[in-house]
């Protein structure tokens, strides 16, 4: 499986907008990058995913690399509730997912 | 909108009992996954299913487990002989026929004594 890097834990403040990178340098061309967050005491939940151009929904932004051995999750405007585990996850659509650990999401009040 | 549930959502067995955990997936999704979390680790995949059949499955998924969709709308996971080791979070998933997009329940609390 396609390996993901990302940092063990970020901090933000409420209302700024957070950028959490992604490094997959051995991404293979049919992968596709999702992410997934875990809010404390839930099961994981679906954010986002893109193969090659940058991606937008309600949730968050996609900022996918041009050579696409790097992505950014984008949250436009950190509230206390986005604070999470948020999993950067390559694979095909009927894939398994395989989490990693992911970065814990700090929101400062 | 809908979701995916879990029952129950917290379950406690001696070791060595069987035990059932039992989900509801999305009606119209087709593609059926459980998963588990020990306390303060990584989710782990288990074991996908789709048409009636076990697509794939983890090595932790041993002779243990067993999945089965009995009626249609139920999705569950066996364990015949629970073991200490077993205590975790298990939460059930499902998704579209072609869709990107897992829809995980809020999980069901195991604990072995």
């Amino acid at each position: 499986d396609a390996k993901t890097t990302q940092p063990n834990s970020m901090e933000s403040n409420e209302e700024e907008p957070v950028h959490l990178p992604c490094n997959h340098s051995t991404i293979s061309g049919t992968d596709y990058i999702h992410w997934y967050r875990q809010l404390p005491s839930q099961g994981p939940e679906y954010v986002i995913h893109g193969l090659t151009s940058n991606v937008n929904n309600r949730m968050a932004s996609l900022a996918i690399a041009e050579d696409r051995k790097s992505s950014t999750l984008i949250l436009h405007r950190a509230t206390l509730r986005d604070a999470a585990v948020y999993y950067c996850i390559l694979g095909t659509s009927g894939d398994k997912i395989i989490f990693g650990k992911g970065t814990r999401l700090h929101i400062l009040p | 909108e809908p979701e995916v549930t879990q029952t129950p959502s917290h379950q406690v067995t001696q070791m060595g009992q069987e035990v059932i955990l039992r989900c509801v997936p999305i009606s119209n999704h087709l593609y059926f996954y459980w998963y588990r979390q020990i306390l303060g680790q990584k989710v782990e995949f288990l074991v996908s299913f789709y048409n009636n059949e076990i697509s794939e499955k983890s090595e932790i998924f041993d002779d243990q487990f067993s999945v089965e969709r009995p009626d249609g709308s139920n999705f569950t996971l066996k364990i015949r002989s629970t073991k200490l080791e077993d205590s975790a979070m298990y939460f059930c998933a499902s998704k579209l026929a072609g869709g990107y997009e897992q829809f995980f329940g809020p999980g069901t609390r195991l604990t072995v004594l």
